[in-house]
């Protein structure tokens, strides 16, 4: 069974630099993707981007685009979502998700990791 | 690219049935079976409750169902209880092949 990991919460000023991080268990990298998204304080679901372990292709949702970069290190089995400046309307909770090949659902979620970011 | 468009909240009696509706254009929805719903209890992550439009995925109830209808998505529940109090969004993979989420719906167990 597919289960994911995230790293904990972090509190950051303005300016700073961040990269949180989503470890998989299981034989996934080769077919599942793995997907950021984001919920603001009290606010709804949006989804960020998506890399494919196997060959780290990487797409971005047009909002997140330039603002934030997706990786991976398949050798750790871990996905990782980065920041080179945070700002304060960043806070918020990342979740990462995986989404099984061929299918269009992110069918296992991590327990997200809360960004606290002062100005 | 705009969020798909669901009512804000919704609420129902213990046993009644409830829909919620996700609204989109026709490049949101792209290919017919590619939604997904997820609910999401406070303090929690989000939870797949239904994926492909209509598909219910192990272990989750048979009150819950997906259908869709020209460019409107739906989630009905039915046999309200009081554990389906929670939020609920919808997915859509669109043309452009990107994700959109719904705008989320409040569900009330009165």
């Amino acid at each position: 069974e597919v289960q994911v990991v995230q790293s904990g919460a972090e509190v950051k000023k303005a300016g700073e630099s961040l990269k949180i991080s989503c470890q998989w268990s299981g034989d996934i990298y080769t077919s599942y993707l793995i997907a950021w998204v984001r919920q603001m304080p009290d606010k709804g679901l949006e989804w960020m981007g998506i890399i494919y372990p196997s060959d780290s292709d990487t797409r971005y949702g047009p909002s997140f685009q330039g603002q934030v970069t997706i990786s991976v290190d398949k050798s750790i089995s871990t996905a990782f979502l980065q920041w080179s400046s945070l700002k304060a309307s960043d806070t918020g909770i990342y979740y990462c998700a995986t989404r099984p090949p061929t299918r269009t659902h992110f069918n296992v979620w991590g327990r997200g990791s809360l960004v606290t970011v002062s100005s | 690219q705009s969020a798909l468009t669901q009512p804000a909240s919704v609420s129902g009696s213990p046993g009644q049935s409830i829909t919620i509706s996700c609204a989109g254009g026709s490049s949101d929805f792209g290919d017919y079976k590619y939604v997904s719903w997820y609910q999401q209890h406070p303090g929690k992550a989000p939870k797949l409750i239904i994926s492909e439009v209509d598909y219910r995925p192990s272990g989750i109830s048979y009150r819950f169902s997906g259908s869709k209808s020209g460019n409107t998505a739906f989630l009905t529940i039915s046999g309200l209880q009081s554990e389906d109090e929670a939020d609920y969004y919808c997915c859509s993979f669109t043309d452009d092949s990107f994700y959109v989420f719904g705008t989320g719906t409040r569900v009330t167990v009165l």
